[in-house]
């Protein structure tokens, strides 16, 4: 049963720390996004990756956030300095994005809550 | 811009029929889809529309009608379970999904 995983689910930490979160998208898919919900905002897509080049991260705050692949297994999401504006649950989905076909599911993780102080 | 629209949130009753609609404007059309998400939980697919018309899966509908820049998703025989936020999502141009802001939906027995 193929499916996205994510580390850590739970991050509680105090303004100012690093917070890295990880994920594993499924085997074979080529495409992995981040987003981030909150109940203000909705689900608004933060950077994503194809082939495990960066394609858009417009959705990021580039002074703090960065988002890298290093392999075709992990994708990261990184803050520093993290601030509390920051709390929500970030997602990251993948997916197999073939140009000639129409069909692009997205496969969600299941989030990590990121609580900061 | 690019502007996904569908109501904030929903009544039903049990056993009932419900249409959550959602109208669109984006740069390029590549597919619309249908998300279910309960609460805590990561969305889930429900459906994908590209052509016009109605696709139907059990008790979901899914309708679109890219003319008019508008979709719906039809649950029957709503259960309690079917409580959840449904997210309609359109594919730009750059394969890129556009999210609305969902529509939370509660059923009542």
């Amino acid at each position: 049963d193929a499916r996205v995983t994510q580390t850590p689910r739970d991050k509680v930490t105090e303004m100012g720390q690093e917070v890295t979160m990880r994920c594993q998208p499924i085997l074979g898919h080529n495409t992995v996004f981040w987003y981030r919900q909150t109940m203000m905002q909705g689900l608004e897509l933060l950077a994503y990756f194809r082939n495990r080049a960066p394609l858009d991260d417009s959705g990021m705050p580039k002074d703090r956030f960065s988002a890298e692949m290093p392999d075709a297994t992990l994708a990261t999401l990184k803050i520093q300095p993290s601030e509390p504006r920051d709390s929500a649950v970030y997602f990251c989905a993948s997916g197999l994005v073939l140009i000639e076909g129409p069909y692009n599911e997205q496969f969600f993780g299941p989030g990590t809550r990121l609580t900061v102080l | 811009g690019q502007n996904i629209d569908q109501p904030t949130e929903m009544t039903a009753t049990e056993g009932a029929i419900v249409q959550i609609n959602c109208t669109y404007q984006t740069s390029g059309f590549n597919g619309l889809f249908w998300y279910q998400q309960h609460a805590g939980e990561a969305p889930t697919f429900l459906s994908y529309n590209v052509l016009d018309g109605l696709e139907e899966k059990g008790r979901f509908s899914s309708f679109l009608s890219r003319s008019k820049g508008y979709s719906y998703l039809l649950l029957k025989e709503l259960q309690m379970k079917d409580s959840a936020s449904y997210l309609c999502a359109v594919m730009d141009s750059n394969y890129q999904l556009i999210w609305g802001a969902g529509t939370k939906l509660i059923i009542k027995p």
